[in-house]
C-alpha cells in the first residue's frame, strides 16, 4: 500500500533563505507526483507536475525532483518570500485511481 | 479560464438532512473525484469517475453517493449526514487518473451538527 510522507511537519524561515521540502512514498512504482500549495480556507493550487520518466521540473523560484528508486522528492523554494508562507503538498499515482497524498509541510517565512 | 467549481463553499446542515455538493469543470476531463480532508489524515479519495455513467469507490465512500450523468458534473451527495462527515472536501478533475496534471476546486467546507 502506497504511503506518503512529508518532512518537516512544519517549518518556520526567515525572508530570502533558501529551502527545501521533503516527500518520500514507499511504492517506487508511479505514474507522476505531484507538488500543490494550499492557502487556509483556499483550494490546492498545483506547482509543479513530475513525470515518472522525469528527475525535475522547475517553475520561477520552485524546482522539484524526483528520484523514483529512492522514493524521494524534493521540493527546492529558492529566495523565500512571506508570500511563500502555505501548506505544501505532495501527491503521487500510481496503479490505483487516486493521488495519495502526504499530510503537507506548513511553511512560514517571516519578514 | 480551467477550473474546478465546487458549490456551496460553505454549508451547516443538521444531522440527517440530504445535501448535494455539486463540482463542474470545464476542461472536458474524463476523470473525476472527490476527496475529504481532515487534521491529521490529510487528504482521501471518497469516489472517482472514469467517464459519464463510470464511476467507483475510494477509500472512504461509506455515507456518499455520486453521479455522472454528465462529463462536466460530478455532484457529491450525502443521504443521511451524520457529525463524523463534519469535514473539507475537495473535487477533482484530470484527463486521465495517472499521468496528467490535477486540478482541484476551492473546496467545501461542511459542518454537521
Amino acid at each position: 500500500k502506497q504511503e506518503v510522507t512529508q518532512i518537516p511537519a512544519a517549518l518556520s524561515v526567515p525572508e530570502g533563505e533558501n529551502l527545501v521540502l521533503n516527500c518520500s512514498f514507499t511504492d517506487s512504482a508511479i505514474y507522476n507526483l505531484q507538488w500543490f500549495r494550499q492557502d487556509p480556507g483556499k483550494g490546492l493550487t498545483s506547482l509543479l507536475l513530475i513525470q515518472s520518466s522525469q528527475r525535475e521540473q522547475t517553475s520561477g523560484r520552485l524546482n522539484a525532483s524526483l528520484d523514483k528508486s529512492s522514493g524521494r522528492s524534493t521540493l527546492y523554494i529558492a529566495a523565500s518570500q512571506p508570500g511563500d508562507s502555505a501548506t505544501y503538498l505532495c501527491a503521487v499515482t500510481s496503479g490505483t485511481y487516486k493521488y495519495i497524498f502526504g499530510t503537507g509541510t506548513r511553511l512560514k517565512v517571516l519578514a | 479560464e480551467a477550473q474546478v467549481t465546487q458549490n456551496p463553499r460553505y454549508l451547516i446542515t443538521v444531522t440527517g438532512k440530504k445535501l448535494t455538493v455539486t463540482c463542474s469543470q470545464n476542461m472536458n476531463h474524463e476523470y473525476m473525484s472527490w476527496y475529504r480532508q481532515d487534521p491529521g489524515l490529510g487528504l482521501r479519495q471518497i469516489y472517482y469517475s472514469m467517464n459519464v455513467e463510470a464511476t467507483d469507490k475510494g477509500d472512504v465512500p461509506e455515507g456518499y453517493k455520486v453521479s455522472r450523468k454528465e462529463k462536466r458534473n460530478f455532484p457529491l451527495i450525502l443521504e443521511s449526514p451524520s457529525p463524523n462527515q463534519t469535514s473539507l472536501y475537495f473535487c477533482a478533475s484530470s484527463l486521465g487518473p495517472g499521468a496528467t496534471e490535477a486540478f482541484f476546486g476551492q473546496g467545501t467546507r461542511l459542518t454537521v451538527v
